[in-house]
């Protein structure tokens, strides 16, 4: 299966800085399609998990612009611009390039 | 507005089985694949298994192969999990989500339900 290691576990913030998660896979992401098959996913406090980023770096409908995902083959990046309180949670990248889909173990961004 | 309601979570010994259910509502659910993915407690995300929208497409991850069924009822907006052969590693929050599209680009987990927690345990 693909591992997906996200760095680092834990990223402590102060609100309106810049934070950044890094997602690297065990194996190339770009599928024999040309597609690569990379999203982000933020699960906020209590809540369940939303769709952020995908296809690398297309946002969701109604996801921020200061959120920015960027990467390719193995080597991918989500970054928060100006952190905002509603933005803590933690942070998971998923491939569905190849079977089976797999979910990074997360990262928790968090108040400094 | 998109819902999903899962429901049928609850207690269950070891070795026994359990179904549940995920009831949708605001889309055409039988023009959307569907997906069960789990989290258990205080851990990551773990993509259970998925269904395609006609259930002509059905894939499992393999710690529940063999063991889990998911199904679809089109005419009453529902998706189903079969759980048999309960072990406590089952324990956890379960989530259906819906796919996405961006014109012919897939999108995973584009919509989420609350969840329903199954715990295992003698």
């Amino acid at each position: 299966d693909v591992v997906l290691t996200q760095t680092p576990v834990a990223q402590p913030v102060t609100l309106g800085d810049q934070a950044s998660i890094s997602c690297r896979s065990s194996q190339s992401l770009v599928h024999s399609n040309g597609n690569t098959y990379l999203e982000w996913y933020l699960q906020k406090p209590g809540q369940s998990p939303q769709l952020l980023i995908y296809k690398v770096s297309n946002r969701f409908s109604g996801v921020p612009d200061r959120f920015i995902g960027s990467g390719s083959g193995s080597d991918f990046t989500l970054k928060i611009s100006r952190v905002e309180p509603e933005d803590l949670g933690v942070y998971y990248c998923f491939q569905a390039t190849h079977d089976p889909p797999t979910f990074g173990g997360g990262t928790k961004l968090e108040l400094k | 507005e998109v819902q999903l309601v899962e429901s049928g979570g609850g207690l269950v010994q070891p070795g026994r089985s359990l179904k549940l259910s995920c009831l949708a509502s605001g889309f055409t659910f039988s023009n959307y694949g569907m997906n069960w993915i789990r989290q258990a407690p205080g851990k990551g995300l773990e993509w259970v298994a998925s269904i395609s929208s006609s259930s002509s497409y059905i894939y499992y991850a393999d710690t529940v192969k063999g063991r889990f069924t998911i199904s679809r009822d089109n005419a009453k907006n529902t998706l189903y999990l079969q759980m048999t052969s309960l072990r406590s590693e089952d324990t956890a929050l379960y989530y259906c989500a819906r796919r996405g599209y961006d014109g012919y680009y897939p999108l995973w987990f584009a919509y989420w339900g609350q969840g329903t927690l199954v715990t295992v345990s003698s």
